[in-house]
């Protein structure tokens, strides 16, 4: 079993659709929690950090944790098609170390 | 662009020779480290120092890889005598090494082992 896991996807939904995705966790140690965005044949691109339980918040998109659960989530509210990419999580033990990253979901937003 | 570079984007290869990438971290990242991603899956780690001081090494990175950070600002990756499971996007990320610790990718170096 892999610590991370992500469903791949793809994951198509229409313009201006809540987009959501989630990563589980088997590793209670992980304490930080991120998501990046990575377009085709380009490194990925942060977009949100976070190291504790709940919501945080930012513009269109709102990351949730859930340690209790080892859940983590994203939302990307009225989604455009330039949403259209793979979403990583990504997940440390500790601030200065390795990333652990899910497979990673693609996503279709289609005007 | 002061973001991560790296060079050459793309590699192709034959069997058995051997190649080397270079990352160029953003000024004054003194935490860089080195990734592998095949298709379909997210980055796995391979490397990272800290300065010039290589701290962390993956099982992944077998003794044909080999990683240096001679001055502490660019790093090169080489690997040795390429097979075609090397095939996969080599990912460079730098961070400054504040608490938070944000990682910043470059754009990648595509390698194809023919």
């Amino acid at each position: 079993q892999k610590e991370v896991e992500q469903d791949p996807g793809p994951l198509s939904v229409p313009e201006g659709a809540i987009v959501s995705l989630n990563c589980t966790y088997s590793n209670s140690a992980f304490q930080y929690f991120m998501w990046y965005r990575q377009y085709s044949r380009k490194g990925p691109e942060l977009l949100m950090y976070t190291y504790s339980s709940g919501n945080k918040e930012d513009g269109r998109f709102t990351a949730q944790v859930d340690k209790s659960s080892k859940y983590i989530s994203l939302f990307i509210r009225d989604s455009q098609p330039s949403d259209s990419a793979t979403y990583l999580c990504a997940l440390q033990t500790d601030s200065w170390g390795k990333l652990q990253f899910g497979a990673g979901t693609q996503v279709v937003v289609t005007p | 662009d002061t973001g991560v570079s790296q060079n050459p984007r793309h590699k192709i290869t034959k069997r058995g020779q051997n190649v080397t990438f270079r990352c160029d971290p953003i000024s004054e990242h003194n935490r860089l480290y080195w990734y592998r991603q095949t298709l379909g899956q997210g980055p796995e780690f391979l490397t990272y120092f800290q300065n010039e001081a290589q701290l962390e090494k993956s099982r992944l990175l077998s003794d044909r890889f080999s990683a240096e950070r001679p001055k502490g600002s660019f790093s090169t990756l080489e690997i040795q005598r390429t097979e075609q499971g090397d095939s996969a996007m080599y990912l460079c990320a730098s961070s400054l090494g504040d608490p938070q610790n944000i990682q910043y990718f470059g754009a990648g170096t595509r390698l194809s082992v023919l």
